[in-house]
């Protein structure tokens, strides 16, 4: 069974500054995608950015980049230049490719971000 | 586009009482999920639909929960009877398609906080 870890209950940041959020996950498939979700205190998951298995580059969104090293199982997410709205849970989250219960996510327990001003 | 919608946001009950849980997805997303989530950890997945079918039951307790989702737009979450570790987050999420080759985001509601005493 698939199963996803995040070992960093909390993290703390200085606005401006960088942050980087750990991932790990574990799977024998080879293709499969790799998301981050947002979630303020109003709880509405946001989808952060994905990345697809099967490609090497790491994606990027703006502010969001990943680190994605497949041999490794690792996903980690670098929120530069942080803001006071990037407080919230990040949560790590995989999702299979093919064979039933495709497009479930599984996720992990979550990050939490505080923002100092 | 209107998002995900969820009722009620908020439910106090007794245990052993019932409780149901209405979700409306996106327009056109055929892809329903239902997730639980207790404080502190991640979304679980307790079900998920395919237009009006069932795609993955298997971690939903089905001597106490049950689903619906009828001509394959809304859906409700029932449990009966609740018990004290029931207190937790339900999430509903959709998206247009389930899997094959597109990342198929899920788009989540803002969930509904039951407590059950």
């Amino acid at each position: 069974a698939q199963t996803v870890t995040q070992s960093q209950p909390e993290m703390s940041v200085q606005e401006a500054e960088t942050v980087t959020l750990s991932c790990t996950y574990d799977t024998s498939e080879s293709d499969y995608y790799l998301f981050w979700y947002k979630q303020p205190p109003s709880r509405q998951m946001i989808l952060v950015i994905r990345q697809e298995a099967y490609k090497q580059q790491n994606a990027t969104e703006n502010r969001f980049s990943v680190n994605f090293q497949k041999a490794a199982k690792s996903f980690s997410l670098k929120i530069s230049d942080s803001q006071l709205g990037d407080a919230a849970m990040y949560f790590c989250a995989y999702r299979r490719a093919y064979g039933g219960s495709q497009g479930n996510l599984i996720f992990g327990k979550g990050t939490k971000l505080s923002v100092k001003p | 586009e209107a998002g995900v919608a969820q009722s009620p946001r908020y439910k106090i009950i007794e245990k052993r009482q019932s409780v149901a849980f209405w979700c409306n997805p996106i327009s056109g997303h055929a892809t329903l999920y239902w997730y639980q989530q207790i404080l502190g950890q991640g979304p679980k997945l307790l079900i998920q639909f395919q237009n009006n079918g069932v795609v993955d039951d298997s971690q939903l307790p089905k001597d106490r929960f049950s689903a619906e989702r009828l001509k394959g737009v809304d859906s409700t979450l029932k449990i009966q009877p609740a018990k004290l570790e029931d207190s937790a987050v339900y999430l509903c999420a959709s998206t247009r398609t389930s899997g094959g080759a597109g990342t198929g985001e899920l788009f989540f509601g803002e969930g509904s906080r039951l407590t059950v005493l």
